[in-house]
């Protein structure tokens, strides 16, 4: 069972709004990964990090921001929420030095009004 | 690019097996997943190959890898109703960020 968490479960918040996305991990892992997945159900990564102090931009265009100061801890920051970033967010953890598979949270489901 | 394929949707009979298929592109694939997502929930890993096995078996599911073809399957056998999900397929290329996801096929279990 893996031990990743994402707070809130679901948000509801009005345009212009700033967000943060809680995503913690308590199985020590360097990797962690934020995929927004659209209604359609394909996932796109939009960010991504190899560790402390690390952050990548993915494959899908985010005006969303991360960071990484501590291992267990990713937060997402929407600095303005708007309409169009109504979406699932899931964040994910890997530590396999051999295997790569990837460990999600239960996901944030957000909608803004 | 890398590119995972998957059919949408997948209607079977409880107690019928279920074929999941997935196809890929990439030939450098180190290791192939297949995730299950629950309504509402995020992904669960249900099992991996390596990319040298050309079958896994773990109780219920068997994952089948034609590797020449670049073809993955999932088989489910005694279907049931709480396997009613969204099933992805992903692979894995060694010094990559990321794995790359298949679309989700949507298995409805009839009863």
């Amino acid at each position: 069972e893996a031990d990743i968490y994402q707070t809130p479960r679901y948000l509801v918040i009005g345009t212009g709004k700033k967000i943060t996305l809680e995503c913690s991990q308590t199985m020590g892992h360097d990797k962690m990964y934020w995929y927004q997945q659209d209604p359609g159900m394909e996932l796109h990564l939009i960010h991504y990090s190899y560790g402390v102090n690390s952050t990548e931009k993915g494959d899908l265009s985010s005006e969303s921001t991360v960071s990484r100061i501590r291992t267990e801890h990713f937060p997402l920051t929407l600095e303005s929420a708007r309409p169009s970033h109504t979406s699932q967010y899931l964040c994910a953890s890997s530590g396999g030095q051999e295997t790569y598979e990837q460990y999600f949270g239960p996901g944030t489901r957000l909608t803004v009004t | 690019g890398e590119d995972v394929e998957q059919s949408l949707f997948l209607s079977v009979r409880e107690g019928d097996s279920s074929v999941i298929n997935c196809t890929y592109t990439d030939s450098s694939s180190t290791y192939l997943y297949w995730y299950k997502q629950e309504p509402g929930a995020g992904l669960q890993l249900l099992t991996y190959i390596f990319s040298n096995m050309d079958m896994k078996q773990d109780q219920r599911l068997t994952v089948l890898l034609n590797k020449k073809d670049k073809h993955l399957s999932l088989r489910i056998a005694d279907t049931q109703t709480g396997d009613s999900a969204i099933y992805f397929c992903a692979e894995a290329e060694t010094g990559r960020r990321a794995l790359t996801f298949g679309s989700g096929t949507r298995l409805q279990v009839q009863p």
